[in-house]
């Protein structure tokens, strides 16, 4: 499974857009880009995925590069409450997708 | 629809006991997976069930199994327990199919202490 890098912590202030980067320089061509977040003490909550296309839901969007080596997700309008770890994961399906987590990113989210 | 459910939420146990977790997965979902996450580090996966069967290992010893019943819950049992057993164990569900996408959904986790 690909590895990821992304840095330790990061700041946003409330109300601006929080851009999370990650690099995936060794995905393979079937290894989809998972971001997942969590606030302390609770389970991983799920945010978004995606294979090449830029993705967006409701909570997040993600930017992939062209050559897929590194990914942003970015949260258009943080709150307090998204002060969280965030976590940019590769996984692969085959029979059976396992999650491997790095250390994440802490973001603080301050007034 | 009712999410990923752990129980219990908190357990002490001492070292060399038994303990059995479980979990009930999302709604339609068929598979089940855990992950340990000790203090200060990212999940780490154990391993996965489906159609009652272990389909995927982590590095985990012997000392940890697990358990799907045909209603897909699944139960975490781990033998002679040690310090370094204490956690917080995360169950996840998904949905297996032709799909090339398995988006896993996270439980609350179990906090365990082990004295």
């Amino acid at each position: 499974d690909a590895k990821t890098t992304q840095p330790p912590s990061m700041d946003c202030a409330e109300g601006r857009a929080a851009n999370l980067p990650c690099n995936h320089s060794t995905i393979s061509g079937n290894e989809y880009v998972y971001w997942y977040r969590q606030i302390h003490s609770q389970g991983p909550q799920y945010i978004i995925h995606g294979l090449k296309n830029n993705e967006t839901n409701e909570m997040a969007s993600l930017i992939i590069t062209e050559d897929r080596k590194s990914s942003t997700l970015i949260l258009p309008h943080a709150t307090l409450r998204d002060t969280a770890v965030y976590y940019c994961i590769v996984m692969i399906y085959n029979q059976g997708g396992k999650l491997i987590f790095g250390q994440g990113t802490e973001l603080s989210v301050k007034p | 629809d009712a999410g990923v459910t752990q129980s219990p939420t908190h357990l002490i146990k001492t070292r060399g006991q038994q303990v059995t977790l479980r979990c009930s997965p999302k709604s339609g979902h068929d598979t089940v997976s855990w992950y340990q996450q000790a203090l200060g580090q990212g999940p780490q996966f154990i391993f996965q069930y489906y159609e009652e069967e272990e389909r995927q290992r982590g590095n985990f010893p012997d000392r940890f199994s697990g358990h799907q019943f045909p209603n897909y819950s699944s139960e975490l049992n781990v033998n002679a327990l040690l310090l370094g057993d204490s956690a917080l164990y995360l169950c996840a569900s998904s949905l297996s199919g032709d799909t090339s996408q398995e988006t896993q959904y996270f439980g609350p986790g179990t906090r365990l202490l082990v004295l």
